[in-house]
């Protein structure tokens, strides 16, 4: 079965701050990919990085990085300098290579609120 | 670039109704993804599309069926309406290869947001 985890409901961090969004997943899948999402107060999920399951490296995009520790299948989001406008809902997604119908599993999500 | 739209924006359905949700993809993708929104939940897969047929479904009754155009565009028909479908239901967009997402990020539009009374 394949699961998606996200453990706080909640977080508060200061603006300019880093901020670290916790994510572990299960899948027996050798191969997928691992998705962040932002979705402010208006719906839109918005993409903001993307980790193979074979990348060596972590995966970065601008102030978005992907701390993944393949061993304990988790995929934690950190923002670095946090700004106003990070306050959004945050989702994990995965998505198995194995034929499970092309889907994306989310995780509840993480409501951030930045702090001014 | 157009990224996807939806609409309507919202709708309001009397329970065992029948609705049509729109949404036009983004330009270049020929893949289509439906999910369902609950409130305080994560996104659920109801199917995708990709070159017009259904290649993949979730765990949704038949009730829920889908369509994707020659130029990409889809629709959602959802029959027999339930107090329970009540959400907010994302469109999403890929280029995935042969539909195949697991490598392929899914570009969302903003939604429609479905109440049933």
């Amino acid at each position: 079965a394949q699961k998606i985890t996200q453990t706080q409901p909640g977080m508060f961090v200061q603006e300019k701050e880093a901020v670290t969004l916790d994510c572990t997943y299960d899948t027996s899948d050798p191969s997928y990919g691992l998705f962040w999402y932002k979705q402010p107060s208006s719906g839109e999920m918005i993409f903001l990085i993307y980790q193979g399951s074979y990348d060596q490296q972590n995966a970065t995009e601008g102030r978005y990085s992907l701390n993944f520790q393949k061993a304990r299948k988790s995929a934690n989001l950190v923002i670095s300098a946090s700004q106003l406008g990070d306050s959004a809902m945050y989702f994990c997604a995965m998505s198995p290579a194995v034929n499970t119908g092309n889907q994306f599993y989310f995780g509840t999500g993480t409501s951030l609120t930045v702090i001014p | 670039e157009t990224g996807v739209t939806q609409s309507p924006t919202h709708l309001i359905k009397t329970r065992g109704q029948q609705v049509t949700l729109r949404c036009s993809s983004q330009s270049g993708h020929n893949t289509v993804s439906w999910y369902q929104q609950a409130l305080g939940q994560g996104p659920q897969f109801i199917f995708q599309y990709y070159r017009e047929e259904e290649n993949g479904r979730g765990n949704f009754p038949p009730r829920f069926s889908g369509l994707q155009f020659p130029n990409y565009s889809s629709e959602l028909n959802v029959n027999a309406l339930e107090l329970d479908d009540s959400a907010l239901y994302l469109c999403a967009s890929s280029s995935a290869d042969r539909g195949r997402t697991y490598n392929s990020p899914l570009h969302f539009g903003n939604g429609t947001r479905l109440t049933v009374t």
